[in-house]
């Protein structure tokens, strides 16, 4: 039982370029996340799903897609990556009702 | 929208002396209120919780009140020891129709001196 495994740990992209981050999970949850992370802010909700073939807005979504085509993947996908978004991003996996969020490693990315 | 606001964002306390962090929260709806440490370089785990029902919570050290009417609710840390320095997030679950949605708060960093 792995439970939710995120990669990479560390990426640099340049201005403009696009890239997917990856994260699986086996602990078969309905709901999970992606979150941000930057000093001073928390934890922000970028987007979210609550089952297979749903997924929703969160508090940043902009310049961000994600799809939940499994219940185990949800991967997150910057299209055109911008200075702006460098930082760290968290996905979770998230319990029945939401009692307690495990978290992936996290990945730590630069936008140059 | 909905917000939790947290304070304060560092804390520094004598190995030994208590630590009190405290949130407040928008959302009426909100009716779970966990809270996360994130130690340096790691991802966040869930340390306690509180339920909209219930007003304390104690898990040995560490308890955690709740106050709905003011929307407020507190982390407290008695007898803290150097291994309790970390980040620490308060969080707010609100339950709609599409399932629930979580916010953090912005983090509190908690550092204990030996």
């Amino acid at each position: 039982n792995a439970g939710v495994t995120q990669t990479p740990k560390f990426q640099v992209l340049k201005t403009g370029q696009s890239m997917t981050l990856q994260c699986a999970q086996d602990m078969n949850h309905e709901y999970m996340s992606w979150y941000r992370q930057d000093p001073g802010m928390g934890l922000r909700l970028i987007h979210y799903s609550v089952g297979a073939g749903i997924t929703d807005q969160g508090e940043v979504p902009n310049g961000y897609n994600v799809s939940r085509s499994t219940t185990e993947d949800f991967p997150l996908r910057l299209l055109s990556a911008a200075p702006s978004q460098t930082s760290v991003y968290f996905c979770a996996s998230i319990t029945w009702d939401g009692s307690e969020a495990f978290f992936g490693q996290g990945t730590r990315l630069t936008v140059v | 929208g909905e917000n939790v606001e947290q304070h304060p964002s560092t804390l520094s306390v004598q190995e030994g002396d208590s630590a009190v962090i405290k949130c407040t929260y928008s959302d009426s709806a909100s009716n779970y209120f966990p809270w996360y440490k994130q130690e340096l370089g790691k991802r966040p785990q869930l340390i306690i919780d509180i339920r909209s029902n219930v007003g304390e919570k104690k898990d040995q050290r560490i308890a955690v009140t709740l106050n709905k009417t003011a929307k407020h609710f507190s982390l407290h840390i008695t007898e803290t020891q150097p291994e309790d320095s970390a980040v620490y997030f308060c969080a707010a679950t609100s339950t709609n129709t599409g399932g629930f949605k979580t916010i953090f708060g912005a983090g509190t960093r908690l550092f204990v001196k030996a």
